[in-house]
């Protein structure tokens, strides 16, 4: 069984503040990683993707992959409530046919 | 583009009932699957579809759940007979280029079942 592991929070992080989020995964040969984030009551968009170690830098958010770990983060420098929202990690696995697997997502509040 | 267009926005039928989920995906997109989202579970793969023919169906709990895409621009995801625990948010997305790519999803049913 191929997994996402998340901790589901909230997470509740002062406004201005670094969020970091995350993401555990069960199969070394994942090669994409990707952050959706869900308002509630709403549909999941992307804000990220990452296919190799390292960081990745997309105006506030920076997400971190680290696959000898098997872990997956996202950081959101200067917290804005806005960003109060479900984060959710999702992990390409292959073997077989490739499917997307989710996490059941990480609840974040930003505190005003 | 509209979007990935699901109808209805809510449904609530009883035990026992058939209930019909629609989706159009973003044109273009030779990629449509269908989720199941509710709290204990998450977000789950159902099935999808690439260029309208199913190639992961593996996801789906039961014979009670079929899928069709007759046309590319047209889905749907059938519970037949429905059960109280169908209950949940199904999201139907879409993608140009398949599962590693990004997926654009539509606003989702809200399926109760009573």
């Amino acid at each position: 069984q191929k997994e996402v592991e998340q901790n589901s929070g909230p997470l509740s992080v002062p406004e201005g503040a670094i969020a970091s989020l995350n993401c555990t995964y069960s199969d070394r040969v994942s090669q994409s990683f990707f952050w959706y984030r869900q308002y509630s009551g709403k549909s999941p968009e992307l804000i990220m993707s990452i296919y190799s170690n390292g960081d990745k830098e997309d105006g506030r958010f920076t997400a971190q992959l680290n696959k000898a770990s098997q872990y997956v983060s996202l950081l959101i420098r200067d917290s804005q409530p806005s960003d109060s929202a479900t984060y959710l990690c999702a992990v390409l696995f292959s073997g077989g046919y490739q499917k997307v697997t989710f996490g059941t997502g990480t609840k974040l509040q930003v505190i005003p | 583009d509209a979007g990935v267009i699901q109808s209805p926005r809510h449904e609530v039928t009883e035990m026992g009932q058939e209930v019909t989920l629609r989706c159009k995906p973003i044109s273009g997109h030779d990629y449509l699957f269908w989720y199941r989202q509710t709290m204990m579970r998450g977000l789950e793969l159902l099935i999808y579809f690439n260029n309208n023919v199913p190639i992961d169906d593996s996801g789906m709990p039961e014979d009670r759940f079929s899928a069709k895409m007759p046309n590319a621009s047209f889905s749907t995801l059938k519970i037949q007979p429905s059960e109280p625990r169908d209950s949940a948010v199904y999201f139907c997305a879409s993608s140009l280029q398949g599962p590693g790519t990004e997926a654009f999803f539509g606003q989702g049913t809200r399926l109760t079942v009573v």
